[in-house]
């Protein structure tokens, strides 16, 4: 079963719009860890945040905000006023304790000018 | 965060030859690990690359075809071996920083094999 479900393969948005992207997740641990990650063109994979599944804290910074929902298993990402540089992959991942880092398949943000 | 390289950034390689990529990190990890994105695709793990024992593989991937090394706490290579057009993919090397478990990658190697 997928650890890590990105539902939306592909979203298109103008620039200034805002958009979420949805990540759900599946997993039997009470610790555990959730990511974003960034893979702009060029390739690499950029951190944006980690989430431990003891902080429900929704989190902001600058443009970028994460809703943390443990009832519906989900961590949802906004970009806010969305910007020709967001272009890019975005993946979710889970970390169960000390274990690998699950990907989700990750979700392809075009923002258009 | 960690600032970690690697080395070749891309190579184009026959097939039957073999790679060997490098990942070097500015600081002592205790954990690196290796994955491989093959074209239109999410991230896969290959191996935890284990500092003077053997490395952890996943199913699917073997040490014969996959070689690691790590003689030190900051640096480690792959190998991918007797290469076929489908090992055509991008390789990341990747550390866990310190005891935050935020996870880093490097900027990765594009391989293409012919």
């Amino acid at each position: 079963a997928q650890k890590v479900t990105q539902a939306q393969t592909e979203i298109s948005v103008v620039e200034k719009e805002d958009v979420t992207l949805d990540c759900v997740y599946e997993t039997r641990d009470t610790t555990y860890y959730l990511f974003w990650y960034k893979q702009p063109p060029s390739g690499e994979l950029v951190f944006l945040i980690r989430r431990n599944s003891f902080d429900e804290q929704n989190e902001i910074s600058g443009r970028y905000s994460w809703n943390f929902q443990k009832s519906t298993s989900s961590f949802n990402f906004t970009i806010t006023a969305s910007q020709v540089v967001d272009s890019a992959v975005y993946f979710c991942a889970l970390k169960e304790g000390a274990n690998n880092l699950f990907f989700g398949t990750g979700t392809r943000l075009t923002v258009i000018p | 965060s960690a600032v970690i390289s690697q080395k070749p950034s891309r190579d184009i390689c026959q097939r039957g030859t073999s790679l060997t990529i490098q990942c070097q990190v500015d600081s002592q990890v205790t954990m690196m690990f290796w994955y491989r994105q093959q074209p239109g695709q999410s991230l896969t793990l290959i191996a935890t690359a284990n500092q003077g024992s053997e490395a952890t593989y996943e199913s699917g991937f073997v040490i014969d075809k996959f070689p690691i090394s790590r003689p030190n706490l900051t640096f480690s290579t792959l190998t991918v071996s007797n290469m076929s057009p489908e090992d055509s993919s991008i390789y990341l090397c990747s550390v866990l920083h310190g005891r935050s478990y935020e996870q880093y990658f490097g900027p990765g190697t594009r391989l293409t094999v012919t």
